[in-house]
């Protein structure tokens, strides 16, 4: 079965400080696809990036930044000079593939990030 | 895109009353996912369209939950007889194809009393 663990349940940090969001992953599938999602208060599930399995080189994107390491099913999430506005639920995802190509997400727990002035 | 639209926002119901939620896709996306998250937890799979057809249901839809998906457009998710276990944020997601991502609504909040 697809698991997906969040270990840190709540980060809080000052305002320009860097932050790293933990997540590992179980799956006996050799081909999937892992996310994050960012759910401000609002409710809304914002998508922030995807990866394949074939794919383990790091990428950035602006502060946003991830390291996926499969010898150790992680999928690592930094944001670099955090903001106010970061503060969210973050969601890291493992993805199952569905009859018809479907696309069935195993959510992790999440965790609750508080960016501090 | 307009993004996926989901209606109500919030539901407050008696145990027992039937509730029906609705969810308008992004247009073109032939990929339509139920969600359910509860307060502290990811959201969990319900079940998936691929055009007017379901084609899986999660084993946490019970026979009390139905949804359809009339013409391949948007999504209606109905529960009879709600209980207090049904209370959560039901959200709706989309996709063009396969492995694509997935946008979602804001949900709708169901409280059950």
């Amino acid at each position: 079965a697809q698991k997906v663990t969040q270990a840190q349940t709540e980060i809080s940090v000052v305002e320009k400080e860097d932050v790293t969001l933990d997540c590992v992953y179980e799956t006996r599938d050799t081909t999937y696809y892992l996310f994050w999602y960012k759910q401000p208060p609002s409710g809304e599930l914002v998508f922030l990036i995807r990866r394949n399995s074939f794919d383990e080189q790091n990428e950035i994107s602006g502060r946003y930044s991830w390291n996926f390491q499969k010898s150790t099913s992680s999928f690592n999430f930094t944001i670099t000079a955090s903001q106010v506005v970061d503060s969210a639920v973050y969601f890291c995802a493992l993805s199952d593939i569905l009859t018809g190509g479907g696309n069935k997400l195993t959510f992790g727990t999440g965790t609750q990030l508080k960016v501090e002035l | 895109d307009t993004g996926v639209s989901q209606d109500p926002r919030h539901k407050i119901t008696k145990r027992g009353q039937n509730v029906t939620f609705r969810c308008d896709p992004i247009s073109e996306h032939n990929r339509l996912y139920w969600y359910r998250q509860t307060l502290g937890q990811g959201p969990e799979f319900l079940t998936y369209f691929q055009n007017e057809a379901q084609l899986e249901k999660s084993r946490l839809l019970s026979d009390r939950f139905s949804a359809e998906r009339p013409k391949g457009s948007f999504s209606t998710l109905e529960i009879q007889r709600t209980e207090q276990g049904d209370s959560a944020m039901y959200l709706c997601a989309s996709s063009r194809g396969a492995n694509e991502k997935l946008f979602f609504g804001s949900g709708t909040q169901l409280s059950v009393l």
